[in-house]
């Protein structure tokens, strides 16, 4: 089975500085998929960045980018210039191939910008 | 763009009641799930549906059941409330083909006294 680990269970930023959130997941399978969700204090679940481990290419999404090591099962999320809006809880997430495979979430990160 | 719906957003049950959580994606998606939060942690898979007419149990389905009449919806049932059924639920969809992200409804807020 997979397990997808969040080990910091908070994190401060200043705003305007760089912050990275670290995940490790462990699978023997060798195509899958990551992700990393926000949840806002509204509680929505927003999907902040996607990576398909078959593309060596890290992922990025505005002021959002992965770093993608597949050898160590590794996949940060870098949040860089850092805003109010971006307090919230992330949640890394794996998918296995396979049509019914479900998501495995790990426990979630908050992280606070300060002003 | 209404995606993920669910109702109601916020509900108190007295202990012993019953309720149905619904659960409604118009993307047309095979796949639904229903998760539950409590305070302060991570996603706990409930049930979960492959298509109409199939359902499964996740981690943690006692005291809840679910039916997929149609791929549209997949409402929640909670027989005999109980405090421990306090939490937030949410409902999600993916599709069949691509990396499978979920798409989630805005949640539920259940609160059992």
């Amino acid at each position: 089975a997979q397990t997808v680990t969040q080990s910091q269970p908070e994190m401060s930023v200043q705003e305007a500085e760089t912050v990275t959130l670290s995940c490790t997941y462990d699978t023997s399978e060798s195509n899958y998929y990551l992700f990393w969700y926000k949840q806002p204090p509204s509680r929505q679940m927003i999907l902040v960045i996607r990576q398909e481990a078959y593309k060596q290419q890290n992922a990025t999404e505005n002021r959002f980018s992965v770093n993608f090591q597949k050898a160590a099962k590794s996949f940060s999320l870098k949040i860089s210039d850092s805003q109010l809006g971006d307090t919230a809880m992330y949640f890394c997430a794996f998918r296995a191939p396979g049509a019914n495979s479900k998501l495995t979430f790990g426990k979630g990160i908050t992280l606070s910008v300060r002003p | 763009n209404a995606g993920v719906t669910q109702t109601p957003k916020f509900r108190i049950l007295k202990i012993g009641q019953s309720m149905t959580l619904q659960c409604a994606q118009d993307m047309n998606h095979n796949y639904m799930y229903w998760y539950r939060q409590d305070p302060g942690m991570g996603l706990k898979l409930i049930y979960y549906s492959v298509g109409a007419g199939i359902t499964d149990k996740g981690e943690v389905p006692n005291g809840y059941n679910v039916s997929r009449s149609t791929t549209e919806d997949f409402p929640l049932r909670l027989e005999l409330a109980a405090p421990s059924q306090t939490s937030v639920y949410f409902c999600a969809s993916r599709a069949t083909v691509g990396a499978g992200e979920l798409f989630f409804g805005e949640g539920s807020r259940l609160t059992v006294l």
